[in-house]
């Protein structure tokens, strides 16, 4: 299993220039989320998923857009970037098991907006 | 609002010695913690959990300790060693969620030789 998969993993964008940042597993998870993690910060949701066709946005969804047409895909979608999303985005993924959830991350797309 | 927050942004420790990481979480409903280890460049890697019904748990070389009275958390990591240099995270679950969880800004742990 590759688990799962971020691309690309650095890009520099001009601002109102617009992305989408691809997320893949291949763990048949349920979950999957986004997170943008600033410099010596924590993690921040953006927006998570529970399953095909269904999203749901978490603490800082402004700005960005999501879908889940698969399982396997979670694509995050910058339409008009701002220097305030200059970040590093992780996307993870964990099945449903309840109260347990253990979730396992991608290793980051480096994001610029200049 | 909701929160979970770390006592110190930074310790450094001797190779070989106990290190202890620290966290205080708000939300009393919280069911479910656990740490993560970030290291430069990396997601984040799973370490440890526990459940809100426990207050102890022991993996290989760490233990995480929870003291819901005071809303603390705790990561022991044993003999540390050079590889345990990273950004360690803690997260809480709060109960009133299946799926999301919230992180706290992280300790750096540096080694010592």
């Amino acid at each position: 299993n590759a688990g799962v998969t971020q691309t690309p993993k650095f890009r520099i964008l001009k601002i109102g220039q617009s992305m989408t940042l691809q997320c893949a597993q291949d763990m048949n998870h349920n979950y999957m989320y986004w997170y943008r993690q600033d410099p010596g910060m924590g993690l921040k949701l953006i927006y998570y998923s529970v399953g095909a066709g269904i999203t749901d946005k978490g603490e800082v969804p402004n700005g960005y857009n999501v879908s889940r047409s698969t399982t396997e895909d979670f694509p995050l979608r910058l339409e008009l970037a701002a220097p305030s999303q200059t970040s590093v985005y992780f996307c993870a993924s964990s099945k449903k098991t309840g109260t347990y959830n253990e979730q396992f991350f991608g290793p980051g797309t480096r994001l610029t907006v200049l | 609002g909701e929160s979970v927050g770390l006592h110190l942004p930074t310790l450094s420790v001797q190779e070989g010695d106990n290190s202890i990481i620290n966290c205080a979480y708000s939300n009393s409903a919280s069911d479910y913690f656990i740490w993560y280890k970030q290291e430069s460049g990396k997601g984040p890697q799973f370490i440890i959990d526990i459940r809100s019904n426990m207050d102890k748990r022991q993996g290989q070389r760490v233990t995480v300790l929870l003291n819901k009275t005071v809303k603390h958390l705790s990561l022991q990591i044993a003999a540390t060693q050079p590889g345990d240099s990273a950004v360690y995270f803690c997260a809480e679950k709060p109960g009133s969620s299946a799926s999301k969880i919230i992180f706290g800004s992280g300790t750096r742990l540096s080694i010592r030789p």
